[in-house]
């Protein structure tokens, strides 16, 4: 399996610009989550989806994040408008279950920074 | 008193040293436990789960003190490969939703 895949890796855009962050789970995993990590506040969870429903919002920052869940395979975190301080790196994970001793597999992160 | 609070270290110890972190959570409510080891700049990836009972796996040993609400994990003989962050995950309240720590540092050298 090739794991979750996260793309861009990288992203450089100017304050005010619209971003997009996409994310393939794992086939058959049936929750998916959005983190973000910064020095200052370490690895917070933004939002979680279970079958393509988001579950919980309530780490969402504020309204210029929104995330969306079209189908089993992919989702999208967008930022409209970005600002600086969002500059952080966006993790996306996925797991099969969220019960008992259950892993979440990461994957390798968007490098966010808005100038 | 945070959810979930760990030394973020570093700590610096040589090879073959036996070192120890604690992580103290404030929910205790809380059901699972869990270890994440996460690489300068790579993603988090589970070390190990941490059970009521305790949990070894080779050189890693991992401990739930639910009377004092902490967890803590252990590493004997390190390796300069065990060189990383450890995060400490524990699930919100009544749910299985994870509330990762800060992470603690850790660095071994020659």
């Amino acid at each position: 399996d090739a794991g979750v895949i996260q793309s861009p890796r990288h992203e450089v855009t100017e304050m005010g610009q619209e971003v997009t962050l996409r994310c393939k789970p794992i086939s058959g995993h049936d929750y998916l989550f959005w983190y973000r990590q910064t020095m200052m506040r370490g690895l917070e969870l933004l939002i979680y989806f279970n079958n393509n429903v988001p579950i919980d919002d309530s780490g969402m920052p504020e309204d210029r994040f929104s995330a969306k869940m079209p189908n089993a395979s992919f989702s999208t975190l967008k930022i409209q408008p970005s600002e600086p301080r969002d500059s952080a790196v966006y993790f996306c994970a996925s797991s099969p279950i969220l019960a008992g001793p259950y892993e979440q597999y990461f994957g390798p992160g968007t490098r966010l920074t808005v100038t | 008193r945070k959810e979930v609070e760990q030394d973020p270290g570093p700590f610096n110890v040589p090879e073959g040293a036996t070192v120890a972190f604690n992580c103290t959570y404030s929910n205790s409510a809380s059901q699972s436990f869990f270890w994440y080891r996460q690489d300068c700049r790579k993603e988090p990836k589970l070390l190990m789960s941490v059970y009521s009972s305790g949990n070894e796996d080779g050189r890693f040993t991992a401990q739930l003190n639910r009377a004092s609400q902490y967890i803590s994990l252990l590493i004997r003989d390190s390796k300069l490969s065990d060189s990383a962050t450890y995060l400490c995950v524990v699930p919100s309240g009544g749910s299985y939703i994870p509330t990762f720590g800060r992470g603690t540092s850790l660095i071994v050298h020659p």
